[in-house]
């Protein structure tokens, strides 16, 4: 079965921290895309990359940063964790084979920035 | 700009009932609708993926429609158990940069009273 692992289920981390968040995916897809999940806000797009070394800002990019040195990897990193940063956080994967083809998700990391 | 909008935010049904939940989206430019289920403090877990040229996909009991034109599509859930507690969200995916972006509903967060 194909899957996309978060490294961590839970995190709780300091303000002023820096904090990485892991995601692996086994389906050798291109695309892999970073959102945060609020109540209220729905899931909001921080980053995405289309490529091994390439990123693009989504909608919410600022305070975070992200990098793809590996096709199966992608990493999310807060610089210097704030409490508002404080959410769950969901990586994914796209094949850029067609347009036809779905999003996978994986399980999610809940971090806390205390 | 593209919105989605699920209607009911909320669902409480006894068990057994058969329910719809619905979904529309103000552009009906997109490739295809995915329907997912998160259960609390989870990930995304896709259950349907219907592209733009079909009318409905069926997996179980549930069955998805899709009507491009009118901007609209349902999750119909048959014979509905406690296990199908969950929310439900759906999300069109439309051409973006390098390859496309998915756009979601708040969701309908569904409790299947037994």
């Amino acid at each position: 079965d194909v899957k996309v692992t978060q490294s961590s289920r839970y995190l709780v981390k300091r303000t002023g921290e820096k904090v990485f968040l892991e995601c692996v995916q086994d389906m050798d897809h291109e695309n892999m895309f970073w959102y945060r999940q609020d109540p209220g806000l729905g899931l909001r797009l921080i980053y995405f990359s289309y490529d091994v070394k390439m990123k693009e800002k989504g909608d919410i990019p600022e305070g975070y940063s992200v990098s793809r040195e590996k096709k199966e990897r992608f990493s999310l990193i807060l610089e210097s964790a704030s409490t508002n940063q404080t959410s769950m956080y969901l990586c994914a994967s796209r094949t850029n084979r067609g347009m036809n083809y779905g999003y996978t998700f994986g399980s999610g990391t809940r971090l806390t920035v205390v | 700009k593209q919105e989605v909008t699920q209607i009911p935010a909320a669902l409480s049904v006894p068990e057994g009932e058969n329910l719809v939940l619905n979904c529309s989206f103000t552009d009906s430019a997109i490739y295809n609708l995915q329907w997912f289920r998160q259960d609390p403090g989870k990930g995304l877990t896709s259950l349907l993926l219907i592209q733009s040229s079909q009318r409905e996909q069926t997996s179980g009991r549930l069955n998805a429609s899709l009507d491009k034109s009118s901007g609209r599509s349902t999750l119909y859930i048959a014979a509905s158990q406690p296990g199908d507690s969950a929310t439900y969200l759906c999300a069109v995916f439309r051409a973006h940069n390098q390859g496309g972006k998915l756009i979601f509903g708040q969701g309908t967060e569904l409790s299947v009273k037994p």
